[in-house]
């Protein structure tokens, strides 16, 4: 069975300050980790993704994400946010070997002030 | 990556009444699962929509509620039966891809009165 925790329901940031949105995960395999992002009355676009490989993935947005295996974790980050930035935030895992079906986080607000 | 229409993009329901939610996407795929984001909440699956047998439904849901038909490779409904207002939510349809990532669809935004 998989798990995926969201440290913090919302963050808040000044804009230019840096991202840091904490993901942590449990999973009996290797797993496929994501980052999904939700803007308001959308549904849910991609950030970036880890299958295997470089352990820090690059995704849209200027967003990167680091696989820390030892420390089951997938944060996510971004140098310098933007106002545009302010959306919901799903972190994702799921199993390669399996049903390939994510399991969600339950998603953190980032609020960015000016 | 699929692009997904899905529609309505939102609706106002009567209480007792149904709603059946489209999903169309634009290249065949074997995956397609419905999902729903209850109001601050995370994505709860629903079902599995399978092509040409029943779905596949999780824990909590069942086909009287949340029929689902998925009668070829591209397209899928998700009805919501006998609504109530506790069925106010955000519904997705959502494709998985072969390396594990799903898309979205917009979502459909669902007010029972």
């Amino acid at each position: 069975a998989q798990s995926v925790t969201q440290l913090g329901s919302h963050v808040s940031v000044s804009e230019g300050a840096l991202v840091l949105l904490r993901c942590n995960y449990s999973s009996s395999v290797p797993p496929y980790l994501f980052w999904y992002v939700q803007y308001p009355n959308q549904g849910l676009q991609l950030l970036l993704k880890y299958t295997t490989g470089a352990t820090l993935v690059k995704g849209i947005n200027g967003f990167e994400a680091e696989f820390k295996k030892s420390e089951t974790s997938f944060h996510l980050t971004k140098p310098s946010a933007h106002m545009s930035d302010a959306a919901e935030y799903f972190c994702a895992v799921s199993d390669p070997g399996g049903s390939y079906i994510p399991t969600f986080g339950r998603g953190t607000s980032l609020i960015v002030h000016p | 990556s699929a692009v997904i229409s899905q529609k309505p993009s939102r609706d106002i329901c009567q209480r007792g009444t149904s709603l059946t939610i489209q999903c169309q996407v634009d290249s065949q795929v074997t995956m397609m699962f419905w999902y729903r984001q209850q109001p601050g909440q995370s994505l709860t699956l629903i079902a599995t929509a399978n092509q040409g047998s029943e779905a596949t439904y999780e824990s909590g849901f069942v086909i009287d509620k949340f029929p689902i038909s998925r009668p070829n490779l591209t397209f899928s409904t998700l009805t919501v039966s006998n609504m109530s207002p506790e069925d106010s939510s955000i519904y997705l349809c959502s494709v998985g891809a072969a390396t594990g990532e799903a898309f979205f669809g917009q979502g459909t935004r669902l007010t029972v009165v």
